[in-house]
């Protein structure tokens, strides 16, 4: 059974502290994995990595993907108030594209 | 995203009672999920469709159906409500050259009494 687990489960954080979200899975076949960030309501898309060692980028935040140690990294630096969200990682999987989520990192930064 | 809407966004149904959840989207793609979402437990898949003739179960599929009534609408009934399936709802949709990526709605908060 496909399996994708994400750690810590919460966090708590001051601003201006960097964050690191682990998630390690567990499938066949890897196609891809994607990072999203839930705030209020729907997932937002952050990040796609489906090579390993190469590192994706925007603003703050960063990931980096390890196929040979089935992980993946998501890096928040210089926390801010508005970081404050569940963190979701997915794995796709197969040729049909099976998605797999994790059960998702909640951050709370506090000013 | 805007593209992938909803309805309702908020609902309040008794036990036994028969609910529909309705989802559209704009973007053209073919294929559509179902997920819940309840606390400490990230989104399970319930349903989804790669095309309007292919639906298939997801992991937690007992207790709901599905119907894709054409490429950009796909609904989410509950024959007979109970108190556990009390979740958010949120339907979403992905075009397989994209890797997985999924655009997700809005979500709706279904309580059930």
């Amino acid at each position: 059974e496909d399996k994708v687990v994400q750690s810590p489960l919460s966090l708590v954080v001051h601003e201006g502290d960097t964050v690191t979200l682990n998630c390690s899975y567990e499938v066949t076949n890897f196609r891809s994995l994607l990072w999203y960030k839930q705030e209020k309501k729907a997932p937002t898309f952050l990040f796609m990595l489906t090579s390993s060692g190469i590192e994706k980028k925007s603003g703050r935040l960063s990931s980096i993907l390890d196929k040979k140690e089935l992980f993946s990294i998501l890096n928040i630096t210089a926390t801010q108030t508005g970081d404050s969200a569940i963190y979701l990682c997915a794995v796709i999987s197969g040729g049909y594209q099976k998605v797999t989520f994790g059960t998702g990192t909640k951050l709370q930064v506090i000013p | 995203d805007a593209d992938v809407t909803q309805t309702p966004r908020n609902r309040i149904t008794k036990t036994g009672k028969r609910i529909m959840l309705e989802c559209s989207q704009t973007k053209g793609h073919d294929r559509m999920y179902w997920y819940r979402q309840d606390p400490g437990l990230g989104l399970r898949l319930i349903y989804y469709s790669f095309d309007v003739k292919d639906i298939n179960k997801g992991e937690i599929s007992d207790g709901y159906s599905v119907s894709r009534q054409a490429q950009a609408k796909f609904s989410l009934s509950l024959e007979s409500a109970i108190p556990n399936q009390t979740a958010l709802y949120f339907c979403a949709t992905s075009d397989p050259t994209l890797q997985g990526r999924q655009y997700f709605g809005p979500g709706t908060r279904l309580t059930v009494t």
